[in-house]
């Protein structure tokens, strides 16, 4: 079956160390998405991808990147951890349509602490 | 202000009640409505789509007032399995797929 998968499920690293969150789709999907998710702000976009070698800043970029090199993967590096990125990380994707909208299909999540 | 507000509750409702959350929205340019359910500590999954005209499916209805900017959903004959956290989204406008994510309306059903 098609599916979404990220890993690490878990991580702990300190402040200042790179750290990357891998992100895998195997439903052939163009756009691609990372959300963190912190209490009392929601989900909130970091990065997103619409195909191949397209990257385009969300509402919370700062300190983070991405790049996608294939149609499944969409990696989220961290350049230099810091406390404030402590969060819960979703990635998701969709296909790609002549609709505006098409329902965005998450991940299990990234549960990330920054010592 | 923030674009989407929820109530954040928690409603506790015992099982077989009607419950219903609210939603507003401040981007007038926003196209499309959704509400997607979170299990604890679990991804956001499609609940389902909002409609202008209003929609059903099985116990649940939602509605859309875009002059007051405001969604709903309605959850008839609660179960204990409806428990779960209840995100308000709304697209940014046409052509993207941006969303944005309302802090979501906990509902706890008992029995």
């Amino acid at each position: 079956d098609a599916e979404i998968t990220q890993s690490p499920r878990h991580k702990i690293t300190e402040t200042g160390r790179q750290v990357t969150l891998a992100c895998h789709q195997t439903w052939n999907h163009n756009n691609m998405f990372w959300y963190r998710q912190d209490l009392g702000h929601g989900l909130r976009l970091i990065h997103y991808s619409y195909g191949v070698q397209d990257t385009n800043k969300g509402e919370v970029s700062d300190g983070y990147s991405v790049s996608r090199s294939n149609t499944e993967d969409l990696p989220l590096t961290l350049e230099s951890a810091a406390s404030s990125q402590t969060s819960v990380y979703f990635c998701a994707s969709s296909p790609r349509t002549e609709r505006s909208y098409n329902e965005q299909f998450f991940g299990p999540g990234t549960r990330l602490t920054v010592l | 202000r923030k674009e989407v507000e929820q109530d954040p509750g928690p409603f506790n409702v015992p099982e077989g009640a009607t419950v219903a959350f609210n939603c507003t929205y401040s981007n007038s340019a926003s196209q499309s409505f959704f509400w997607y359910r979170q299990d604890c500590r679990k991804e956001p999954k499609l609940l389902m789509s909002v409609y202008s005209s209003g929609n059903e499916d099985g116990r649940f209805t939602a509605q859309l007032n875009r002059a007051s900017q405001y969604i709903s959903l309605l959850i008839r004959d609660s179960k204990l399995s409806d428990s779960a956290t209840y995100l308000c989204v709304v697209n940014r406008g046409t052509g993207f797929q941006k969303l944005v994510f309302g802090t979501g309306t906990r509902l706890l059903v008992s029995p």
